[in-house]
């Protein structure tokens, strides 16, 4: 069975950093592009950032490019979402998905990590 | 980036009935859309790919037909374990893009 369990939210002051995290399990890990997604209180779905299944290639939302970085560890079954330089507007719900065999398609979801930004 | 327009942003309906959500894409996509079900406090599960194929284990009773820029996704007979909200997602181009949403409510 698929999990995916992500970690790392919390509260954190306007320019701060937090890096969270995702661990994997159930299925080929290195096979897969693995994806953040975030959800703003009430809000809908924004797709934030994927990264390939071998960790060579990154992909980022435009607005966030240079402030966040998607990294992997397929020794340890594990992505990271490094967030720094944080802002209000990032406040959410982060979640870990899985790719199918079709890139894009996200057919796993953890349940999501609150990251809360406010001085 | 690739635009998606999704409507309506809620609907309420009785059990039984079809429903009916539409999603356009800013450009063609061929049919690189994907439809998500999302019920409150639960992570989104994805319930259609590539604008017509139905995931392994969904009712039959979704479905999702278009391509290039016009998509619709359809219940044909709502359950009350239908209600939820509902989003529309292009891979044609990254990055990725979400529809706003589409609440279904009960009447």
């Amino acid at each position: 069975e698929v999990q995916l369990l992500e970690s790392g939210g919390g509260f954190v002051q306007p320019g701060g950093s937090l890096r969270l995290s995702c661990a994997a399990s159930g299925f080929t890990f290195s096979k897969f592009v693995m994806s953040w997604v975030r959800q703003a209180p009430g809000k809908g779905l924004e797709w934030v950032s994927a990264v390939s299944g071998s960790g060579d290639k990154s992909y980022y939302a435009d607005s966030l490019k240079g402030r966040f970085i998607i990294s992997r560890d397929n020794s340890k079954n594990m992505v990271y979402l490094q967030m720094n330089s944080l802002r209000a507007g990032d406040t959410a719900l982060y979640y870990c998905a899985k790719d199918s065999v079709v890139q894009g398609v996200m057919n796993h979801w953890g349940q999501g990590t609150l990251v809360t930004v406010s001085s | 980036d690739i635009q998606m327009t999704q409507s309506p942003s809620s609907l309420s309906a009785s059990v039984g009935d079809r429903v009916t959500i539409t999603c356009q894409a800013s450009q063609d996509i061929s049919n690189s859309l994907n439809w998500y079900q999302q019920k409150l406090g639960e992570a989104p599960k994805v319930l259609i790919y590539g604008s017509s194929n139905l995931e392994t284990g969904v009712p039959s009773r979704f479905s999702g037909r278009g391509s290039g820029t016009d998509f619709t996704f359809t219940i044909s007979s709502l359950q009350p374990e239908d209600i939820a909200t509902y989003y529309c997602q292009q891979y044609g181009n990254l990055p990725l893009t979400f529809g706003g949403g589409t609440k279904v409510e009960m009447k």
